[in-house]
């Protein structure tokens, strides 16, 4: 297996655009999480997704930030409008049960100017 | 709260043991992961225990758990500069939910 993919791998955008992350889970896998990463807060939960249905969107900042998963292989979160604060790296993770741990994928680095 | 606590620096020489703590809040988590990010690269899952397991080894890596003082901890044995690199903390909280340390940074000097 391939692992969680992320694309892209970095983007930069200008503020007020509308940025797409996407991540494709380990096939099999039933859970898909979105974490961000920043020097200032570390890793922080966004949203996770169980059989494709979010079920925890507490970590999701505010109303500009949506993620869905439309099938067990595609994910996505979106930032619109997207804001310099939102730089960060952003994480997908996915997991088959609480046993084994999350795989992470590579990260997609987001940086608004 | 749903605060998992790490020291943020860790230094130590090459070929000296290496260990790093974590303090936890949820008595109920089943597991207690390790992970350990390289620059520029995902977490990767290093370790895991058992909530019912005071001790577990795996090679080089030993985790010490005192689930009375919510404790973790995880020793490197003979640490190499290949273990430079920032290791998690994390503990399930609820379903299937990984609560993550801030990272302990470890750099391995000659």
């Amino acid at each position: 297996d391939a692992g969680v993919i992320q694309s892209p791998r970095h983007e930069v955008t200008e503020m007020g655009q509308e940025v797409t992350l996407r991540c494709k889970p380990i096939s099999g896998h039933n859970s898909l999480f979105w974490y961000r990463q920043t020097m200032m807060r570390g890793l922080e939960l966004l949203i996770y997704f169980n059989n494709n249905v979010p079920i925890d969107d507490s970590g999701m900042p505010e109303d500009r930030f949506s993620a869905k998963m439309p099938n067990a292989s595609f994910s996505t979160l979106k930032i619109q409008p997207s804001e310099p604060r939102d730089s960060a790296v952003y994480f997908c993770a996915s997991s088959e049960a609480d046993l084994y741990g999350y795989t992470f994928g590579s990260g997609t680095r987001l940086t608004v100017v | 709260g749903e605060d998992v606590e790490q020291s943020l620096f860790l230094s130590v020489r090459e070929g000296d043991s290496s260990v790093i703590n974590c303090t936890y809040t949820d008595s109920s988590s089943t597991y207690l992961y390790w992970y350990k990010q390289e620059p520029g690269a995902g977490l990767q899952l290093l370790t895991y225990i058992f909530s019912n397991m005071d001790m577990k080894q795996d090679q080089r890596l030993t985790v010490l758990l005192n689930k009375k003082d919510k404790h973790l901890s995880l020793r490197i044995a003979d640490t190499q500069t290949g273990d430079s690199a920032i290791y998690f903390c994390a503990e399930t909280l609820g379903y299937n939910k990984l609560i993550f340390g801030a990272g302990t940074r470890l750099a391995v000097h000659p």
